[in-house]
């Protein structure tokens, strides 16, 4: 069966320093995987996306993030926090060979980013 | 490019009241729809979703129905509120068939039962 754990449920870090949001897998196959951010109030947005390739993902607001195969892990990072980015950011999983193509979401965590 | 409205944005509702929530998506067809259920600010929970027109998957037993009358519509509705329906519920869309294609959320309708 597939799952996403995120195993913190806050971070909190310093503006202008790095910032990492850790999320593992498990699926019986290869994933594709998937990281949102939601604001307060507000719907879940399509930050980036892993499906083959080069290991490090770019996407939306200078985030990146770092499939690790043998560790299962698709950790979200980015070079300089800001303040802005205090918001709750989700890791998704969809197994690409499963019997079910359902998104499968974590239980997000709250990144809080002190001034 | 593709949009997804959802209204209301929120709603106050008493305890055996029916509801009715609208999800559109603009700019794309056939996209299959989903409706989630966010409580306590955390945690998605799948409550249905869409593949086409009047094919509609339940996830879980509840006090909820969807319906899907038009390619690009979907509606979540109930017969009458229990407190527990109180939430944050969210509508998105995907690419048929899925694979590497992200889900796009609406910006939700914050449900309070009274």
């Amino acid at each position: 069966a597939q799952s996403v754990a995120q195993p913190e449920d806050q971070v909190n870090v310093a503006e202008g320093n790095p910032l990492t949001v850790k999320c593992t897998y498990s699926v019986s196959g290869n994933p594709y995987l998937f990281w949102y951010v939601q604001y307060p109030n507000r719907g879940l947005q399509f930050l980036l996306k892993y499906i083959t390739g080069d290991n490090l993902v770019k996407g939306s607001y200078g985030f990146e993030a770092e499939f690790n195969k043998s560790q299962t892990s698709f950790h979200l990072k980015k070079p300089s926090a800001l303040v802005s980015d205090s918001a709750l950011y989700f890791c998704a999983v969809r197994d690409r060979g499963g019997a079910t193509n359902k998104l499968i979401f974590g239980t997000g965590t709250l990144l809080a980013v002190q001034p | 490019s593709q949009t997804i409205h959802q209204w209301p944005a929120t709603l106050v509702q008493p305890v055996g009241s029916p509801l009715s929530l609208e999800c559109t998506v603009e700019g794309t067809s056939n996209p299959n729809l989903y409706w989630y259920r966010q409580a306590a600010g955390r945690g998605l929970q799948l409550l249905f979703y869409s593949v086409g027109i009047g094919q509609i998957s339940s996830e879980v037993p509840q006090n909820l129905s969807a319906s899907r009358p038009q390619d690009r519509q979907f509606i979540l509705s109930s017969k009458k509120l229990l407190l527990s329906d109180s939430g944050f519920y969210l509508c998105a869309w995907s690419v048929s068939p899925e694979n590497s294609s992200p889900l796009h959320f609406g910006n939700g309708t914050r449900l309070t039962v009274t």
